[in-house]
């Protein structure tokens, strides 16, 4: 059985950089059969696709965050994480890591938790 | 703002059917079969329901269906149940490895 668990802070300052890492069971990233991905929910709005990683460290991210965002994996490690630099009170909301149903595919098949940011002084 | 328009709610009676939309672009939800739809519980991980516009995994009952015509996808659940009342959102495939969210359908059950 694949699980994935978000692990973080809880609480960043604003323009400091959150990282995130999403533990990966029951499945191996560097199998090289999915892409992994991070989606947010901010406060009291909708899902917001940020990016997905693939085992090899190709990544992909959402053009509005780009600037900002940086994606990595550890195959050795099992985990994949996220940095978002210069937070504001705008990224506060649960994150969650998925894993995409598989290279070509385009949904995301299994999801984490979730881990609630706030962003805070 | 969400990419992808829905609408905030919608209702029926158990035993009723509902219907979501998901409204996008010719960029988006009308280039591609990339449409999958998400059931969320508060405070719980999204739940894929349908994926590539009308398949259903393997474990989500066959009265979710899924279609799409145009720029706009739609999920349609039939013979609501209790359990059914849920936010619900669409995703697409944007291109050049791009993905947009909807901004979520609260469904509730009469």
């Amino acid at each position: 059985q694949v699980q994935l668990r978000e692990s973080g802070p809880g609480r960043v300052k604003p323009s400091q950089t959150l990282s995130l890492t999403c533990a990966v069971s029951g499945a191996y990233i560097s199998s090289g059969d999915h892409y992994w991905s991070w989606v947010r929910q901010p406060a009291g709005k909708g899902l917001e696709w940020l990016g997905r990683i693939y085992a090899s460290g190709s990544a992909h991210y959402n053009p509005s965050l780009r600037s900002r965002l940086t994606l990595s994996v550890d195959t050795s490690k099992n985990h994949f994480s996220l940095k978002l630099t210069s937070m504001t009170s705008a990224d506060t909301g649960v994150y969650y890591c998925a894993r995409v149903g598989g290279v070509g595919s385009t949904f995301l098949e299994i999801w984490g938790q979730g881990t609630m940011v706030t962003v805070s002084s | 703002q969400s990419v992808l328009t829905q609408p905030p709610s919608a209702s029926g009676s158990p035993g009723q059917s509902v219907t979501i939309s998901c409204t996008g672009t010719s960029s988006d939800v009308g280039a591609y079969n990339y449409v999958s739809w998400y059931q969320k519980y508060p405070g719980k991980a999204p739940k894929l329901m349908i994926y590539e516009v009308t398949e259903r995994p393997s474990g989500v009952p066959d009265r979710f269906s899924g279609s799409k015509s145009g720029n706009t996808a739609s999920l349609t659940v039939s013979g609501l149940q209790a359990e059914d009342e849920a936010d619900y959102f669409c995703l697409s495939y944007a291109g050049s490895h791009n993905f947009v969210f909807g901004g979520g359908t609260k469904v509730t059950v009469l």
